[in-house]
């Protein structure tokens, strides 16, 4: 079945640092890649996404690029905030309508 | 209000009763989703309607659980005699109709859960 595996956390970074944040998955067929992120006391909220392969989804200063050669969708910042401290979340969505969810992602940012 | 609604927010049951939580979807989003999120994990899916047809209900856990959408709008999620396992956060999410060639492509949009606590 489809999966997707994200980088242990926590992460813990100071403010205007680099950000990277793995993910790689494995789905039968062209799964279209998101980022869902969740600030504290807030819904999941889609952040950005990709629908085919060498797609590169961007908001808010986030970027992922479909790399299907690499089944990854590794999440980018050039400088973070401490306004982008919260949980981020990689899933895919395969053949049917679904969500498939990797286990999420704790960013902390510090002034 | 905008936004997909669910209430309770929080619910503590003792083992064994039954609950019912509900969800409000965007109003004319077609399509309308159940995730259970366990602490420290990711949401997983549970369910899907589009309108009051059930389509997968291959994430139920057990037949304890059981999931309705009688006018294709409101949705309900029961659990009987709950368990200490079915602890967890119940997200739903709606989405709308999908547009003519992206398949089933639609983005979801997530309500803020029901933290459900079974003691």
């Amino acid at each position: 079945g489809d999966s997707v595996t994200q980088m242990e956390g926590p992460v813990t970074l100071s403010e205007e640092a680099f950000l990277t944040i793995n993910c790689t998955y494995t789905a039968t067929g062209y799964p279209s890649l998101f980022w869902y992120v969740q600030y504290p006391g807030e819904g999941l909220q889609l952040l950005l996404k990709a629908t085919k392969a060498d797609d590169k989804g961007s908001n808010k200063g986030f970027e992922a690029t479909y790399r299907k050669e690499t089944t990854s969708f590794h999440l980018e910042k050039g400088s973070v905030q401490v306004s982008d401290s919260a949980v981020y979340f990689c899933a895919l969505i395969g053949a049917n309508s679904k969500l498939t969810f990797g286990k999420g992602i704790t960013l902390s940012v510090r002034p | 209000g905008a936004g997909v609604s669910q209430s309770p927010r929080y619910k503590v049951a003792k083992r064994g009763q039954d609950v019912a939580l509900r969800c409000d979807p965007i109003s004319g989003h077609v399509s309308l989703f159940w995730y259970q999120q366990a602490l420290g994990q990711g949401p997983e899916f549970l369910t899907y309607f589009q309108n009051e047809a059930q389509l997968d209900k291959s994430g139920l856990p057990s037949d304890r659980f059981f999931a309705e959408r009688p006018e294709g709008s409101v949705s309900t999620l029961k659990i009987q005699r709950t368990q200490q396992e079915d602890s967890a956060v119940y997200l739903c999410a709606s989405s709308p109709r999908p547009k003519a060639g992206t398949g089933s492509l639609n983005e979801q949009f997530f309500g803020p859960g029901t933290r459900l606590t079974v003691l």
